[in-house]
């Protein structure tokens, strides 16, 4: 079975300083996909960056980057310059397929994160 | 772009009791799905659909049915509501997870069942 492990349960950093957050995961497969999202006090998930299994280039999206580090099954998310509105919970998430050649996909979450920006 | 929408935001059952969440999209998005999320954990997979007619069981269906008349519409039934069903559900739908396409979610359904 597939896990994905978030080893912090709550971090915190100050606005404008930079904060890592990170995320193992266990599989076996070759080709599968990593998210990040991020879930602020209204609830909604929302996508912050992803990351192709098949791609060396670690993913960045404005502030956010990540160090996928494929032999280590780590995918750590980097948030830079932290502003207040960053606060939220913070998912590591794994796609693959649900069966091999099958066209299902299987997203499995993390326990999720706790970062609090402070002013 | 109203995106996955679902109602209601909030709902108390009694112990018993049934009911529907529901879930639209309006993205003309094959793949859908239903998660719950207990406190401090990620969120499990209830069920999910590839497409208008065909559903299948996610990790956590016990309790549960779905349909799937229409591309738009995957509505999730809870028969007989029991405490441990209290959490949050979020609907969620995807064009292409097989381009590794995100799924967009909804903004939940809270449910309390006392």
């Amino acid at each position: 079975a597939q896990t994905v492990t978030q080893s912090q349960p709550e971090m915190s950093v100050q606005e404008a300083e930079t904060v890592t957050l990170s995320c193992t995961y266990d599989t076996s497969e070759n080709n599968y996909y990593l998210f990040w999202y991020k879930q602020p006090p209204s609830r909604q998930m929302i996508l912050v960056i992803r990351q192709e299994a098949y791609k060396q280039q670690n993913a960045t999206e404005n502030r956010f980057s990540v160090n996928f580090q494929k032999a280590a099954k780590s995918f750590s998310l980097k948030i830079s310059d932290s502003q207040l509105g960053d606060t939220a919970m913070y998912f590591c998430a794994f796609m693959k397929r649900r069966h091999p050649g099958g066209s299902n996909y299987k997203l499995t979450f993390g326990k999720g994160t706790l970062l609090t920006v402070n002013p | 772009n109203a995106g996955v929408t679902q109602t209601p935001k909030f709902r108390i059952l009694k112990i018993g009791q049934s009911m529907t969440l529901q879930c639209t999209q309006d993205m003309n998005h094959n793949y859908m799905y239903w998660y719950r999320q207990d406190p401090g954990m990620g969120l499990k997979l209830i069920y999910y659909s590839v497409g208008a007619g065909i559903t299948d069981k996610g990790e956590v269906p016990n309790g549960y049915n779905v349909s799937r008349s229409t591309t738009e519409d995957f509505p999730l039934r809870l028969e007989l509501a029991a405490p441990s069903q209290t959490s949050v559900y979020f609907c969620a739908s995807s064009l292409a997870p097989a381009l590794g396409e995100t799924q967009y979610f909804g903004p939940g359904t809270r449910l309390l069942v006392l």
